[in-house]
């Protein structure tokens, strides 16, 4: 069982919102502790989309946007595209288990 | 580009042994901590090992801390994953991963990952 739970899928038209949440603990993402968002596409390999906690890198679009409270995260796509389809890993550290820790991954699924 | 190229997986009973490598370019490779971080299916992304640029510091994750060894060889530019005693949950494709700290950022990410070489522990 991942350390940091998020919802296993979501679902949205071309064009709609979908926000992906990822909770974590004191440990982790309550200590303070940043999180990164990762796409992966099928057939591909995870790549960066969200980087401490709100930016992003070059190169991916302004749809993509994150957030963090207490000891949540999420992770938004605006404007779905069917380009979008695949699973969205949150990630941060946990200083109880001293170890990277990831999400359990969210299916994003358009319709 | 940077590129990073996994091998060494295979099919093993459980209790056997594996060595895993991953050679790279693109990038100053000793400059860089280096990672590796298996998926399966049942259990998603779980880092597993990193290594600082010179070797001198390692950290594993506790499932598999004294079975699993982290080294590399910087004229080589690889970095390699000694597996022993494996389990059946050891099952799993094993990338490795750059590891680096964005700028402003109180935790490091993976920012390039090998395509992964599959390891499938059964009997």
């Amino acid at each position: 069982q991942a350390v940091l739970t998020q919802p296993p899928s979501m679902s949205g038209a071309p064009g709609q919102r979908v926000t992906i949440s990822c909770t974590g603990g004191r440990s982790n993402i309550g200590e303070g502790f940043d999180v990164h968002w990762y796409q992966q596409l099928p057939g591909t390999v995870p790549k960066v989309v969200i980087y401490g906690n709100k930016n992003r890198p070059s190169g991916v679009p302004d749809r993509f946007s994150g957030s963090k409270s207490d000891s949540s995260a999420s992770l938004a796509i605006t404007g779905l595209q069917t380009e979008d389809e695949g699973y969205y890993y949150c990630q941060s550290y946990d200083s109880r288990l001293r170890a990277y820790v990831f999400g359990g991954g969210t299916e994003v699924t358009v319709l | 580009e940077v590129q990073l190229m996994e091998s060494g997986g295979d099919l093993i009973h459980p209790g056997g042994s594996l060595r895993l490598s991953c050679v790279v370019s693109g990038f100053p490779f000793n400059n860089h901590w280096m990672s590796w971080v298996r998926q399966s299916p049942g259990k998603g992304l779980e880092w597993v090992a990193k290594i600082n640029e010179d070797g001198s510091e390692i950290t594993y994750v506790e499932s598999v801390r004294d079975r699993f060894t982290i080294s590399r060889d910087n004229l080589q530019k690889s970095v390699f994953l000694q597996l022993t005693s494996l389990r059946v949950e050891d099952t799993a494709v094993y990338h490795c991963a750059r590891l680096v700290g964005p700028e402003g950022s109180t935790v490091a990410l993976f920012d390039s990952w090998g395509q992964g070489t599959l390891v499938t522990v059964s009997s």
